[in-house]
């Protein structure tokens, strides 16, 4: 069954950079685009980036812009987020999240993993 | 990239309908057929209701239906079940070749 596994989360203070990986299986991962999706601790959903099936292309929210970098290693099914000068309103879970369809539409979500920035 | 606009609560008895509302602009909701919508229960990931405005994936219930007109989308629940306490969000493409979410609505069954 397709599976989603995030890592990387944790404690880390602002200005320090963090890096998140997601494990996909279960499908073929080099033809679905991908997402990162955040949701700070009683909120909303917040969208962060996308990046298309062969890594061609990647969009991101105004919020992370030039402080967060989506990537893949289609040889290893793994999506990356890394994350840099990060900010306590960047606390949150992410989730990474399959993409279906031509815009890919975030359809399977990951369980999440918690990053909390904190001095 | 502003937040879709979706009211904070909705409630209903069990058997009856009700429909959350989600509202964007051209640039999003009103100009492309890519509202999905999402449904959150405590503690869990977020899981797929509705994709293209109104196709439901397999194995989610009939009882959930997706439509839209101009710039806002809409989720229909009907014949509310206890299980179906959850919160949901709303999420569209945009013009920017980004997503956006809405805020979320925590629906209740009273």
């Amino acid at each position: 069954q397709v599976q989603l596994v995030e890592s990387g989360g944790g404690v880390v203070q602002p200005g320090r950079s963090l890096r998140l990986s997601c494990a996909a299986s279960g499908f073929t991962f080099n033809s679905y685009g991908m997402h990162w999706v955040r949701q700070a601790p009683g909120k909303g959903l917040e969208w962060v980036a996308i990046i298309w099936y062969d890594g061609t292309n990647e969009y991101s929210a105004d919020s992370v812009k030039a402080r967060f970098t989506i990537s893949r290693d289609n040889s290893k099914n793994t999506l990356y987020l890394q994350m840099n000068s990060l900010r306590v309103e960047d606390t949150a879970v992410y989730y990474c999240v399959r993409g279906i369809d031509y815009y890919a539409t975030p359809d399977i979500w990951g369980q999440g993993t918690m990053v909390t920035v904190a001095s | 990239q502003s937040a879709l606009t979706q009211p904070a609560s909705v409630s209903g008895s069990p058997g009856q309908s009700i429909t959350i509302s989600c509202t964007g602009t051209s640039s999003d909701v009103g100009g492309y057929n890519y509202v999905s919508w999402y449904q959150q229960r405590p503690g869990k990931a977020p899981k797929l209701m509705i994709y293209d405005v109104s196709k439901r994936p397999s194995g989610v219930s009939n009882r959930f239906f997706g439509s839209k007109s101009g710039n806002t989308a809409s989720l229909t629940v009907s014949g509310l079940q206890a299980e179906d306490e959850a919160d949901y969000f709303c999420s569209s493409y945009t013009r920017s070749s980004t997503w956006v979410f809405g805020g979320g609505t925590k629906l209740t069954v009273l």
